[in-house]
């Protein structure tokens, strides 16, 4: 199936940076979503975003929902140790119950203290 | 959030036996769930969709009859892996949306890890 690409594939960081990763598509969504995965685990919901332009934080994390429809980006300040793990974003368009997510390649992140 | 259980966490089989796992959304009712595949170091791959009493959608590709998809109530789902074989060993994973989890939003299990001998 169809799968968003996410850049970087990974990134390697100190613990204090800030991280900035993207998603790129060629068609538009109404709603982005980005995860996080840590290694065993199903991913868990950071940020939701529902119209194009928007800005959302959620406490370090900052997501966009790009005005074209077709991207968005992820930031995470002051990276910690517990930031690691995979990043996905996910696009969604909203099509009643037949919608579904289609989710980028994910983006993984490494913290060194 | 809202939160989906998912049972078991791992299981290991022997080859040509069935094994069965269960999603259930905890505080809210699912009207949809999927189920997903996970290959170490890939994405999730959408298997098939489910809707509350109706037959699962199955994504191309994926057998149906090998992979069983029953959505009986508004908080159960359940996937059989049939005559499971060896290259079915992967990380299942459920996913659930529906009246009360937020707006259109798919909450995930934390999956489950399946060893084929």
């Amino acid at each position: 199936g169809q799968q968003l690409n996410q850049s970087p594939q990974s990134m390697f960081i100190q613990e204090g940076e800030d991280v900035s990763m993207n998603c790129t598509s060629s068609s538009i969504f109404n709603t982005w979503l980005w995860y996080k995965q840590d290694p065993g685990e199903g991913p868990v919901l950071l940020i939701a975003l529902y119209k194009a332009g928007e800005l959302t934080s959620n406490g370090r994390l900052t997501a966009q929902f790009g005005i074209t429809r077709k991207d968005s980006f992820l930031n995470i300040s002051a990276s910690i140790p517990s930031d690691v793990g995979i990043y996905f974003c996910a696009g969604q368009l909203n099509t009643g119950t037949a919608s579904k997510l289609t989710f980028g390649t994910g983006t993984r992140l490494q913290v060194t203290l | 959030g809202a939160v989906v259980s998912q049972h078991p966490s791992w299981v290991i089989c022997k080859s040509g036996t069935s094994v069965k796992i269960e999603c259930r959304s905890l505080d809210f009712q699912a009207t949809t769930m999927f189920w997903y595949r996970q290959f170490p170091k890939q994405s999730l791959m959408l298997m098939a969709t489910s809707n509350e009493g109706s037959k699962a959608t199955y994504e191309q590709g994926v057998e149906k009859d090998k992979f069983l998809i029953n959505h009986a109530s508004l908080t159960l789902s359940t996937l059989t892996v049939t005559s499971a074989h060896p290259e079915d060993s992967s990380f299942y994973i459920c996913s659930a949306r529906g009246v009360g989890s937020g707006t259109n939003i798919q909450y995930f299990g934390a999956g489950t890890r399946l060893s084929v001998l």
